[in-house]
């Protein structure tokens, strides 16, 4: 069955460090990826997708996610994180199974501290 | 810019009582989603619709009912509430069928169920 993890509950990290979370997949295909955003109180926003080419794919905010199809994985960074990034962050992975399905990891809440 | 916009933000209901949830989209979207969010759990799809009066179960339509009448509005309806039903609830639109939709996502609806 298709799935999504992602293995951090929570990560704390200082203001200024870098960030990397992780997605990990289960799909046949090739899938589509996508990573979104949710800040407290609103809805998801997306960050970045990939759907094929360039395996490393910039997003909005200065995060940027790599593709790794032997792993599977599909991780997010960013090299300096900021105060105002402090939200949970959802990994998907988009199915074409005659109509268009998205999966959605759990969710991965990062806490920045000063 | 995409809007999504659900009718409440917060909502408290009693155990029997029907609700509906809408929402509604103004970017003549094609596709219209409803999720259930749960800490730990994601986002867990409950039915989804790529046309008016058209609606697919998604992994959880147990309890759920949905309608869509008119393309950008599309209604979640819980027949008789219970408190295991007590949840976030999100509505989202995209454009299309083809695997790369980004889906643009709604406030949330909270919902307690007494």
């Amino acid at each position: 069955a298709q799935s999504v993890t992602q293995p951090d509950i929570h990560i704390t990290v200082s203001e200024g460090a870098s960030l990397e979370l992780r997605c990990n997949y289960s799909y046949g295909a090739t899938p589509y990826l996508f990573w979104y955003v949710q800040s407290p109180g609103q809805g998801l926003q997306l960050l970045l997708k990939y759907f094929s080419g360039d395996t490393l794919v910039q997003g909005i905010k200065g995060f940027e996610a790599e593709f790794k199809r032997s792993q599977s994985s599909f991780n997010l960074r960013k090299p300096s994180v900021h105060w105002s990034d402090a939200a949970e962050y959802f990994c998907a992975v988009g199915l074409n199974t005659g109509g268009f399905k998205t999966i959605f990891g759990a969710g991965t809440r990062l806490f920045v501290k000063a | 810019d995409v809007k999504v916009t659900q009718s409440s933000r917060y909502l408290v209901k009693r155990t029997g009582e029907k609700v509906f949830l809408e929402c509604v989209q103004d970017m003549d979207h094609e596709n219209m989603f409803w999720y259930r969010q749960d800490p730990g759990l994601g986002l867990r799809l409950i039915y989804f619709s790529y046309d008016v009066k058209m609606k697919e179960k998604g992994d959880i339509p147990e309890g759920y009912s949905v309608s869509r009448e008119k393309k950008e509005r599309f209604s979640l309806i819980l027949e008789s509430a219970s408190t295991n039903q007590t949840s976030m609830y999100l509505c989202a639109s995209s454009s299309d069928r083809r695997g790369t939709d980004t889906q643009y996502f709604g406030p949330g609806t909270r919902l307690t169920v007494l």
